[in-house]
């Protein structure tokens, strides 16, 4: 099965709402980083954690190792949030600093 | 900086012929890493530099794909014998060292299409 279970798989909201994308890891993970993918296909960071929260204007990360989980909260949705969020694990295991990515989450934000 | 740059950023090949992707990594980043990104698949990684040594391959497939570093200012990915299923964006990302605290950044792919 997938290391990374990313979800929900596509999220329509509202100007001015908010909402949590989540992901959860069937395997010990040693950093978590989120990506949003732009229309022209660019993966641009987010957030990488190793552990605890980290907050940028509208968009708060938690990651938390001990129960495999790490969440995207979106507060205040603008227009230009829209597109693919993807949030990619680094694997615990010594030497293995390649990323897991979840399947992502399609955002559109809606007028 | 100019970031991780990937050329071409778009190529289309016949089936059967060869198509080699180049990576420039940001100046002074060690690693280097190679992802594929397709509709079905997602994102997979496929192989990683540091330091120019390749340090894992474990998601290149076995035959056709083959990866290099010469020098510490590009990578190129290559693939021979080109199939409809090679299709994909390849992604290109350096990282500092390739260790924890420290994000790899992306290129912005490029696009392959086989025909």
């Amino acid at each position: 099965g997938d290391q990374v279970e990313q979800s929900p798989s596509a999220l329509s909201l509202h100007e001015g709402t908010g909402s949590a994308l989540r992901c959860n890891f069937t395997t010990t993970m040693r950093a978590v980083q989120w990506f949003q993918q732009n229309s022209r296909g660019s993966l641009i960071n987010l957030f990488y954690l190793a552990s605890g929260t980290k907050e940028n204007g509208r968009l708060k990360s938690t990651f938390n190792s001990k129960e495999s989980y790490s969440t995207l909260h979106i507060r205040d949705a603008q227009l230009e949030d829209s597109g693919t969020y993807f949030c990619a694990a680094e694997d615990g295991t010594e030497g293995a600093d390649r990323l897991t990515f979840g399947k992502g989450t399609q955002l559109i934000i809606q007028p | 900086n100019a970031g991780v740059i990937q050329t071409p950023r778009h190529k289309v090949t016949g089936k059967g012929q060869e198509a080699t992707l180049w990576c420039e990594p940001i100046s002074g980043h060690s690693a280097v890493f190679w992802y594929r990104q397709t509709i079905v698949q997602g994102l997979e990684f496929l192989t990683y530099f540091r330091n120019q040594a390749p340090i894992d391959d474990s998601g290149m497939p076995k035959e056709r794909f083959s990866a290099q570093m010469p020098n510490q200012s590009h990578s190129t990915l290559k693939i021979q014998s080109t199939q409809p299923q090679d299709s994909a964006v390849y992604l290109c990302a350096s990282s500092p060292t390739g260790r924890g605290n420290q994000a790899p950044l992306f290129g912005e792919g490029t696009r392959l299409s086989v025909l």
